[in-house]
């Protein structure tokens, strides 16, 4: 699976939108990004995920660049609830990759009022 | 669906003791995982289950071994417990291990060796 890139750390008013970026550049053509959140040592709960196309769901979206190397999750109206850990992953369709997942460092998200 | 939970939240063991964390999970998933979590780092995987009755190694296998007799239970044992085995578990499932299905994640178990 692709190596990925986070910032260690950003901050985020309350009521704006949050955007992590996440670097793939080995991201190769079968290879998903995944991205989870982990709020204060809870179990990693699934936001979403996404192959070329950018995706949209309840909790955020996920913007894929062109070339695949990079990706952005966006939380549209964050809020201290949000205030949690992001990992990007990057994981493969197959092969000894089946269901792993790979967790990075991550990025501490501090949504302030 | 209770999801995935896990036995039990916290334990404290002296080296060299044993224990074995169970793991369930109510909603028929084929995949199950375990992970531990050191303090400040992402998760790493101990052992994962693609199936009833088998197991394979993940990332950080060594001092651990697991069984999986039935479907909905995934167990993770320390035959013989080190301080270094003190960290947080914690278990996870998906339907099956295709790039598109999401995991599961249980609560945790924090363990600490003496």
């Amino acid at each position: 699976d692709a190596k990925t890139t986070q910032p260690p750390s950003m901050d985020c008013a309350e009521g704006r939108a949050a955007n992590l970026p996440c670097n793939h550049s080995t991201i190769s053509g079968n290879e998903y990004v995944y991205w989870y959140r982990q709020i204060h040592s809870q179990g990693p709960q699934y936001i979403i995920h996404g192959l070329k196309n950018n995706e949209t769901n309840e909790m955020a979206s996920l913007i894929i660049t062109e070339d695949r190397k990079s990706s952005t999750l966006i939380l549209p109206h964050a809020t201290l609830r949000d205030t949690a850990v992001y990992y990007c992953i990057v994981k493969g369709a197959g092969g000894t990759s089946y269901g792993k997942l790979t967790f990075g460092q991550g990025t501490i998200l501090t949504v302030h009022p | 669906n209770a999801g995935v939970t896990q036995t039990p939240k916290f334990r404290v063991l002296k080296t060299g003791q044993s224990m074995t964390l169970l793991c369930a999970q109510d909603m028929n998933h084929e995949y199950m995982y375990w992970y531990r979590q050191d303090p400040g780092m992402g998760l790493r995987l101990i052992h994962y289950s693609v199936g009833e009755g088998t197991t394979a190694k993940g990332e950080v296998p060594d001092g651990y071994n697991v069984s999986r007799l039935k479907k909905q239970n995934f167990l993770l044992g320390l035959e013989s417990a080190a301080p270094s085995q003190t960290s947080v578990y914690f278990c996870a499932s998906s339907y099956e291990g295709r790039a598109r299905n999401e995991q599961f994640f249980g609560p945790g178990t924090r363990l600490t060796v003496l």
